[in-house]
């Protein structure tokens, strides 16, 4: 039973770039979650999708970032431009029904 | 909108020992409270839940209780073993289908040998 697949593992780029993340739901499930995890603010909801219509985006930290889901196993969170305080791990998370969120690997993102 | 709460920061114990963290959350209106434990290097993974329509909930050696008086809800671990040492978060979310979750800042648990 594969899990919820997150690419690239990590991620290194100049300030500036354009960065894409992407995430692989588990199947079946229908809720998609974005997070940031960086030492001084934890883990943070950027956004989250259910059936593929985004919920709330209120975490989304500014115009820079944006997630899409073209379908309803996939998504990407992609910044432009990259900036150095972007970096951080990123995960994404998925479920379905009343069953509790379950994470992928992450994306460990660094921007110089 | 929702904050929570999470002590201690770090936490060391002796191996067979118990650890206890605790969180607070703020909005009443919260009602599901799961635990995620985070090795080094790896994602969040649930470990326990508890749902508002209950105060205690057990799986072996892990046990979470829940005050919704008083607003918090704590993890307890007994009998420590070394594999235990990970960061632990707690989060609070408004509905029982666990969307939005809000996390603490997190425990770093040390067991040692």
């Amino acid at each position: 039973d594969a899990g919820v697949i997150q690419s690239p593992r990590h991620e290194v780029t100049e300030m500036g770039q354009e960065v894409t993340l992407r995430c692989k739901l588990i199947s079946g499930h229908n809720s998609l979650f974005w997070y940031r995890q960086t030492m001084m603010r934890g883990l943070e909801l950027l956004i989250y999708f259910n059936n593929n219509v985004p919920i709330d985006d209120s975490g989304m930290p500014e115009d820079r970032f944006s997630a899409k889901m073209p379908n309803a196993s996939f998504s990407t969170l992609k910044i432009q431009p990259s900036e150095p305080r972007d970096s951080a791990v990123y995960f994404c998370a998925s479920r379905v029904g009343n069953q509790p969120q379950h994470f992928g690997d992450g994306t460990r993102l660094s921007i110089l | 909108g929702e904050n929570v709460e999470q002590h201690p920061s770090t936490l060391s114990v002796q191996e067979g020992d118990s650890a206890v963290i605790k969180c607070t959350y703020s909005d009443s209106a919260s009602n599901y409270f799961p635990w995620y434990k985070q090795e080094l290097g790896k994602r969040p993974q649930l470990i326990i839940d508890i749902r508002s329509n209950v105060g205690e909930k057990k799986d072996q050696r892990i046990a979470v209780t829940l005050n919704k008086t008083a607003k918090h809800f704590s993890l307890h671990i007994t009998e420590t073993q070394p594999e235990d040492s990970a960061v632990y978060f707690c989060a609070a979310s408004k509905n029982n289908a666990g969307n939005m979750l809000t996390f603490g800042g997190g425990t770093r648990l040390m067991v040692k040998p």
